[in-house]
């Protein structure tokens, strides 16, 4: 399978602790972000890789949240003590630049549960 | 801030019927994208359209970006049942970031 792979796909974690994500995107695909989506709403930006470079970040998101990608291929996302408003699916896309069109493939994302 | 709006929220068309999503930003976008998300998958890719006034057609589906790159529509002609699922615009700034819209949930009977 080639596709943009996520683990672990389900996440059931006690609000205030730390968990940690990681996305497989495309092999040699130089764009990777990650999304987060809420029921009934669509895919909200977090941040966005070229190779190993963070060049976007939401504003949206507080310091509990951190993403790498130290060797331009593979990615984590972290967030530390997670709030009940957490909860939510995150989703990694992967895109290859200068592709046209410079489509986004999903992968079938982490669903994070904060009790 | 930016913000990507689509209505509407929920459409229940009769299989055959045609069904119309709308998406308006707030702001000039470099290009626009369609995605397609089933019940429980993921946004699957449909189309980009990046030139002022672009109509493209997939079969059913025919996409338009607005003159002022500010608005886009998704139409399907005679829909069926495997057309069932959520629709998303992705409008993308010149930064590479892109904005969702809260999508369509289309609902077909058959």
């Amino acid at each position: 399978d080639t596709g943009v792979s996520q683990d672990p796909r389900h996440k059931i974690t006690k609000r205030g602790q730390n968990v940690t994500f990681r996305c497989d995107p495309i092999s040699e695909h130089n764009r990777l972000y990650w999304y987060r989506q809420t029921l009934g709403q669509g895919p909200e930006f977090l941040t966005y890789f070229q190779n190993e470079a963070q060049l976007e970040k939401s504003r949206l998101l507080s310091d509990r949240f951190s993403a790498e990608r130290p060797k331009g291929s593979f990615s984590t996302l972290e967030i530390q003590r997670t709030e009940q408003g957490d909860s939510a699916m995150y989703l990694c896309a992967s895109s290859p630049s200068g592709g046209r069109p410079d489509t986004q493939y999903f992968g079938p994302g982490t669903r994070l549960t904060v009790l | 801030g930016q913000q990507v709006m689509q209505i509407p929220q929920y459409q229940h068309v009769q299989e055959g019927e045609d069904f119309t999503t709308y998406c308006n930003s707030s702001t000039t976008l470099s290009n626009i994208q369609w995605y397609k998300q089933r019940p429980g998958g993921h946004p699957v890719f449909l189309i980009q359209l990046v030139k002022s006034g672009e109509v493209k057609k997939q079969k059913r589906l025919t996409f338009q970006f607005g003159e002022a790159k500010k608005n886009s529509s998704l139409h399907i002609t005679a829909t069926q049942t495997t057309d069932v699922g959520t629709y998303f615009c992705a409008g993308r700034n010149n930064f590479n970031k892109f904005y969702f819209g809260s999508g369509t949930k289309l609902n077909v009977k058959p």
